[in-house]
């Protein structure tokens, strides 16, 4: 069965340290992977999103993630977090390719992540 | 250039009762899925509309159906409602041009509390 899992619910950092939270992956075939953030009581934004080519890959508000195949991770990092980047975060993996699979993405339970200033 | 919107944002029903849930998507999209978060979780894939036809389902029962309108807006609607379909439903938009590598938009979504 294809899952995600974020073993951390929740992350404390403080502003201006680098931060990561982690995500790792079981599918078959290649993934698409896919970070989104959520602020309290609001829909889901999206940050970055892996598909092929370069395993680092940039995102908003100066998020970054890096993937690495053989450890099936996709973890999420930035280099100077900011009190403002408190939110829940959300990786997801495309399950099937498809042309009719653009719809369904599968979740894993989130990390909060806490920057105390 | 507005982006998924939903209503309503916030409603109370109590168990046996049904509810209908509004998404119009993100203008040019022509895709529409449904998700379901309850408190503390990660969002969970009910359905998918494409051209106004089902074309994918989660694991959910038939209580919950939907509909895609000729203008691409759709409807969600739970029948029979039981407290543990309390959660926020959240609507996503996306592009089937866009093919399995675009990203799903979402909207605020709407929270259903079942009493």
């Amino acid at each position: 069965a294809q899952s995600v899992a974020q073993p951390e619910d929740q992350v404390n950092v403080a502003e201006g340290n680098p931060l990561t939270v982690k995500c790792t992956y079981s599918v078959s075939g290649n993934p698409y992977l896919f970070w989104y953030v959520q602020y309290p009581n609001r829909g889901l934004q999206f940050l970055l999103k892996y598909i092929t080519g370069d395993n680092l890959v940039k995102g908003s508000y100066g998020f970054e993630a890096e993937f690495n195949k053989s450890q099936t991770s996709f973890h999420l990092k930035k280099p100077s977090a900011l009190v403002s980047d408190s939110a829940l975060y959300f990786c997801a993996v495309r399950p099937i390719h498809g042309s009719s699979n653009t719809g369904k993405l599968i979740f894993g339970q989130g990390t909060t992540l806490q920057v105390k200033p | 250039d507005a982006g998924v919107t939903q209503s309503p944002t916030h409603l109370i029903k109590t168990r046996g009762q049904q509810v209908t849930l509004r998404c119009s998507p993100k203008s040019g999209h022509d895709t529409v899925s449904w998700y379901q978060q309850a408190l503390g979780q990660g969002p969970q894939f009910i359905f998918q509309y494409y051209e106004e036809e089902e074309r994918q389902r989660g694991n959910f029962p038939d209580r919950f159906s939907g509909h895609q309108f000729p203008n691409y807006s759709s409807e969600l609607n739970v029948n029979a409602l039981l407290l543990g379909d309390s959660a926020l439903y959240l609507c996503a938009s996306s592009f089937a041009r866009s093919g399995d590598t675009g990203e799903l938009f979402f909207g605020e979504g709407s929270r259903l509390t079942v009493l």
